[in-house]
Order: structure tokens, then sequence, then C-alpha cells
């Protein structure tokens, strides 16, 4: 199994302001995961990163907007950029091990004032 | 396009069996799998499958039809415990990229 540091765990930020999102692996992953699950809602990919690569965005989703970060194959980082109401969320990292199963961080609940 | 049916909610008692149906439509398949989250958790694994057939995991199995692409939950013997949103994630790359449906809220009561 794989366990994720996720931090913060919430926050309550001003509009126009950014917050940095932090996950740490306790293994070693090729790819990483992060998702938004807005209130009452399912979860939506973001984008995929790769260690050494820019990351790959789905669509609706822009590096400027959700700038991400993977240094090494246990850490990456997602900025939530010039927030409004709208970002108001919760926003997970995952991984996916021996394939099949995908872990989550315990997620960080993001309130734009 | 993409997208992933499943009901909204389904109520239960205490003891019983529930079934939670998933049909997709998506642009790759590597598998289906499923995810339980209580509220104001992250979700949590509960099972998946890649080829057809049944998998059983304690008191939740699933099933898996690639050819009708659907695919279902089984919870027996509800608990309380079992009271969550369920999600089926259709595995849409070989890297893992998970394409979630919109979850079932199961509610069991006494």
């Amino acid at each position: 199994s794989a366990v994720i540091s996720q931090k913060p765990s919430r926050d309550i930020c001003q509009r126009g302001t950014s917050l940095t999102i932090q996950c740490q692996v306790d293994s070693q992953v090729t790819m990483m995961f992060w998702y938004r699950q807005q209130p009452g809602q399912s979860l939506t990919l973001i984008a995929t990163a790769n260690q050494g690569s820019e990351a790959t965005y789905e669509s609706g989703f822009v590096i400027d907007k959700f700038p991400i970060s993977r240094p090494n194959l246990t850490f990456s980082t997602l900025t939530v950029s010039n927030m409004s109401p709208e970002d108001s969320s919760i926003y997970l990292c995952s991984v996916v091990w021996v394939n099949t199963e995908a872990f989550f961080g315990q997620g960080t609940r993001l309130t734009v004032v | 396009g993409q997208s992933l049916e499943q009901p909204s909610e389904v109520t239960a008692v205490e003891g019983a069996i529930v079934q939670i149906n998933c049909t997709y439509q998506t642009s790759g398949f590597y598998g289906l799998s499923w995810y339980q989250q209580h509220d104001g958790g992250a979700p949590t694994f509960l099972s998946y499958n890649g080829l057809d057939g049944l998998e059983e995991t304690g008191r939740f199995s699933s099933f898996l039809s690639r050819s009708d692409s659907y695919g279902y939950l089984l919870l027996q013997e509800l608990q309380m415990k079992d009271s969550a949103s369920y999600f089926c994630a259709v595995r849409a790359d070989s890297w893992g990229k998970l394409q979630f449906g919109a979850g079932t809220q199961v509610v069991v009561t006494p």
C-alpha cells in the first residue's frame, strides 16, 4: 500500500491569492494524480504529474491556473492561482498502486472568500 | 462523449443487499474500480475488475461485463457504517488515470 501525506488539510483564502498544496508519498511512484471534488460532486481529474516532465492537464484545466511541480518520485505540489469563490473545493492527490488500486491523500478543503 | 452512469441514491435496511449499477462510455478502458467515501473523508478502494466476471472481497463483490460496458457493486449484509457515497471509476489509461461516476449515496437505516 501507499501512504500519502497531504497538506494543508484545509484553508480559507482571499480571492486573488494563491495556495500551494503539497503531497508526500511514502514510496517512489511514477505518476501522481491531482483531482478536484466540488461540494457534493464527484472527483474530476485536473492533471497527471510525471517526475521530470511537465504535467498533463485534462480538458478545462490549464497550467497557468493550476501549476504543478514534481521534483522527485515521492513529492508533488499543486498551486491554485488567482483564486475565486468558484475554486472552493476539495483537492486530492492520488497514486496508483500495483496498477489497480488508487490511494488518496486526505484532501485539502479550500474555501475562497 | 465520455460518461459513467450510476444511480444517485439507494436506501436499504441493515442486513439487506444492495446492488449499485454502473454503465460507462469512455475512450480508454483498462478496468473498472469502486471507491467508498464517507462524509469528510478521502475515497478508499473497494474493488477492481480488469476482466469480465465477479470479484469477491468479504461482504463486497463487483462484476464487470466489458461487452455491455456495465458493472455493478454488490454490498451484502449491510451495516450502518456502510452509509457512504460509492463511486465507480474507469481506469482510463495504463498509468492509472481514473474517470469517476457521479456517485451513489447509500443510506442504511435500522
